[in-house]
């Protein structure tokens, strides 16, 4: 069964750096994976796709200090230079035959 | 510039049926895997349901089989998510949200949401 687990929150200081863990279950290392943001009260945004080899592709308008990795059958968000706005939800999200699964999401907070 | 916009939520009663509709712009409608993905008051995103590019294909969660159908009108440039026999537990704010080629894949952009309120 294809399910993605993520931690239910992180925190990191203003100007500091994070890196979100998204996991992909056994059988299933080679999927890929899409980042999402939802900040509070709003809609999510797409951030970025995120492939096994660890290449990665942003959405549109999305900054250079988010960056996107692999190991194994963990993906990566990494968000250096941490700012208020950065505080937020964050969903991974895969995806199978007419199917989408959604990681739990990370709780970000920037204290 | 892409846009979703949904409409169509609102408060009904337990057992009765809501439309949902997402008006789609600034892309070619017909080329794109048009998705549901609701979120409970709290809780996290869920997939709901996915309709291939030209409406071939779909498929719902399991939760909600038998009970809501997703549809797309291509010359109208409208995603639809019809809801029959609602229950407390169908609550949440709905997003249609577009997928980065013709059925699966990455979601790439999404509505605002619209908030559905299943309450006697």
């Amino acid at each position: 069964q294809l399910v993605l687990t993520q931690s239910p929150s992180a925190s990191a200081s203003l100007g500091a750096s994070v890196k979100l863990t998204c996991s992909l279950s056994s059988g299933h290392s080679d999927y890929a994976i899409a980042w999402h943001q939802q900040q509070p009260e709003k809609g999510p945004r797409y951030l970025m796709k995120v492939n096994s080899d660890g290449s990665h592709s942003k959405g549109d308008g999305i900054p250079d200090r988010l960056s996107g990795s692999s190991s194994g059958a963990e993906r990566y968000l990494t968000i250096s230079s941490l700012q208020s706005e950065d505080e937020a939800d964050y969903y991974c999200q895969t995806w199978g035959t007419d199917i989408q699964v959604f990681g739990g999401g990370t709780k970000l907070t920037v204290l | 510039q892409v846009q979703l916009v949904e409409s169509g939520g609102g408060v009904v009663q337990p057992g009765r049926s809501l439309r949902l509709s997402c008006a789609a712009s600034g892309f070619t409608f017909s080329s794109y895997g048009m998705h549901w993905v609701r979120q409970a008051p709290g809780k996290g995103l869920e997939w709901v349901a996915v309709i291939w590019y030209d409406g071939s294909r779909k498929n719902v969660v399991d939760s909600v089989k038998g009970r809501f159908t997703i549809s797309r009108d291509n010359s109208k440039n409208t995603l639809s998510l019809q809801m029959n026999s609602l229950r407390a537990e169908d609550t949440a704010v709905y997003y249609c949200a577009r997928v980065k080629g013709t059925a699966t894949g990455q979601i790439d952009y999404w509505g605002q949401g619209t908030l559905v309120t299943v309450s006697s």
